[in-house]
């Protein structure tokens, strides 16, 4: 049983461009969590969302970031233009549904922002 | 302000001996406690949780207490293996429409053979 997918693994750019993120939670999990992880502030929660609805995305740093899951199976966290401070590890993070605390977690995107 | 507290950013802990990992909270709203490890390059994943009516739950060599006067909460693994050594997060959730949880920082345990 397939768990989180994240894709790209590793991802390097140059500061300006455009990167985009993907995750694939479990089959069957309704609640699908977006997380960065920094040296400085450990993991963030950037955006939650609960049968494909965004529920709270207050931890979304600015509006050059956005995150859409336009069906059960598919989400994606964009970064437009990226910056080097948005350097750092991407977690998507999965939950069987509302009422369950415990999250599935992805391997993460590593990403660099030169 | 960080919610979430673990200020032991690494433990160093002999084979079979045991590893104390701790976590203190600020909001008192928070009924819910997990512990989550991590290896490099992998996601987090789940060990063990602990709901706020309890003080102590237990899974094999893994046990987690929560002191809720206090507003801490400990791992404690015994005895530990050089397997253990991992990054420990501790994460804290509030019960209601939403299952979010806060992370702590993060404690890196290394079990020593």
């Amino acid at each position: 049983d397939a768990g989180v997918i994240q894709s790209p693994r590793h991802e390097v750019t140059e500061m300006g461009q455009e990167v985009t993120l993907r995750c694939k939670p479990i089959s069957g999990h309704n609640s699908l969590f977006w997380y960065r992880q920094t040296m400085m502030r450990g993991l963030e929660l950037l955006i939650y969302f609960n049968n494909n609805v965004p529920i709270d995305d207050s931890g979304m740093p600015e509006d050059r970031f956005s995150a859409k899951m336009p069906n059960a199976s598919f989400s994606t966290l964009k970064i437009q233009p990226s910056e080097p401070r948005d350097s750092a590890v991407y977690f998507c993070a999965s939950s069987p549904h509302q009422v369950v605390f415990e999250q599935y977690f992805g391997p993460g995107t590593r990403l660099t922002v030169t | 302000d960080q919610q979430v507290k673990q200020n032991s950013p690494s433990l160093s802990v002999q084979e079979g001996r045991i590893s104390i990992l701790n976590c203190d909270y600020t909001n008192s709203m928070f009924d819910y406690f997990l512990w989550y490890k991590k290896y490099p390059a992998e996601g987090p994943t789940f060990l063990i949780s602990i709901s706020s009516i309890k003080d102590k739950n237990e899974d094999g060599r893994f046990t987690v207490f929560l002191n809720k006067s206090a507003k801490h909460l400990s791992l404690h693994i015994v005895p530990s293996q050089p397997g253990d050594s991992a990054v420990y997060f501790c994460a804290a959730g509030l019960s209601g429409s939403a299952r979010q949880l806060t992370f702590g920082s993060g404690t890196q345990l290394t079990v020593l053979p």
